[in-house]
């Protein structure tokens, strides 16, 4: 079975922290993605990588980067974390450009205060 | 864009009634369309997909079938179970977009079964 580890399940952080929230998958899939899902607004793109190093800005990237050195490592590092980014963030992968479906980690729940 | 727009919730039946949560999506190419769903403190997990029209998804008595000329992928159950009740996503992905292979979600449609 594939699966993808997400480093925390709950996180608490303070306004202006640097926050680092880790993803591992262990099949060797190609495409990583980090979501963010908040009541009503279902789970946005925020971003994707397609290969090591490589990264594509999603939907809502503002106030958000991403880190791939190694293929089975994808992170995502808010710079200055804010109360707006107070979310339900999930980490998924996919194989391939071909085979797209999708399997998530477990979530981190992040609260900014 | 590429977009899902899939039926306000909360839906609530009593067990062993019919579900049906409407879906529908435009996509510019040729998408491949899935179910995912979510229990209660957990990640999304693959319920069913289909990758061309008039495929049939199943799985755990759940169907959906794609349907190219209505643009649509309701998901369908014949006799719900309380354990059922979870948080249904649908989704799509388009290979022929260049902007990548990420899957596009709807809101979501939030499932309350009862005994």
């Amino acid at each position: 079975d594939v699966k993808v580890t997400q480093s925390s399940r709950y996180l608490v952080k303070r306004t202006g922290e640097k926050v680092f929230l880790e993803c591992v998958q262990d099949m060797d899939h190609e495409n990583m993605f980090w979501y963010r899902q908040d009541p009503g607004l279902g789970l946005r793109l925020i971003y994707f990588s397609y290969d090591v190093k490589m990264k594509e800005k999603g939907d809502i990237p503002e106030g958000y980067s991403v880190s791939r050195e190694k293929k089975e490592r994808f992170s995502l590092i808010l710079e200055s974390a804010s109360t707006n980014q107070t979310s339900m963030y999930l980490c998924a992968s996919s194989l391939s450009r071909v085979n797209t479906e999708a399997f998530f980690g477990q979530g981190t729940r992040l609260t900014v205060v | 864009g590429d977009s899902v727009t899939q039926m306000e919730g909360p839906v609530t039946l009593s067990e062993e009634a019919f579900l049906t949560i409407n879906c529908t999506y435009t996509a510019t190419g040729y998408p491949s369309l899935f179910w995912y769903v979510q229990y209660p403190g957990e990640g999304l997990q693959l319920l069913l997909k289909a990758t061309k029209a008039d495929d049939k998804g199943s799985n755990k008595g759940f169907e959906a079938t794609y349907r190219k000329e209505t643009t649509s992928f309701h998901l369908e159950k014949g006799s719900v179970q309380v354990s059922d009740s979870a948080v249904y996503f649908c989704a799509l992905s388009d290979q022929n977009n260049q902007a990548g292979t990420a899957l596009i979600f709807g809101k979501g449609t939030t499932l309350s079964v009862s005994s």
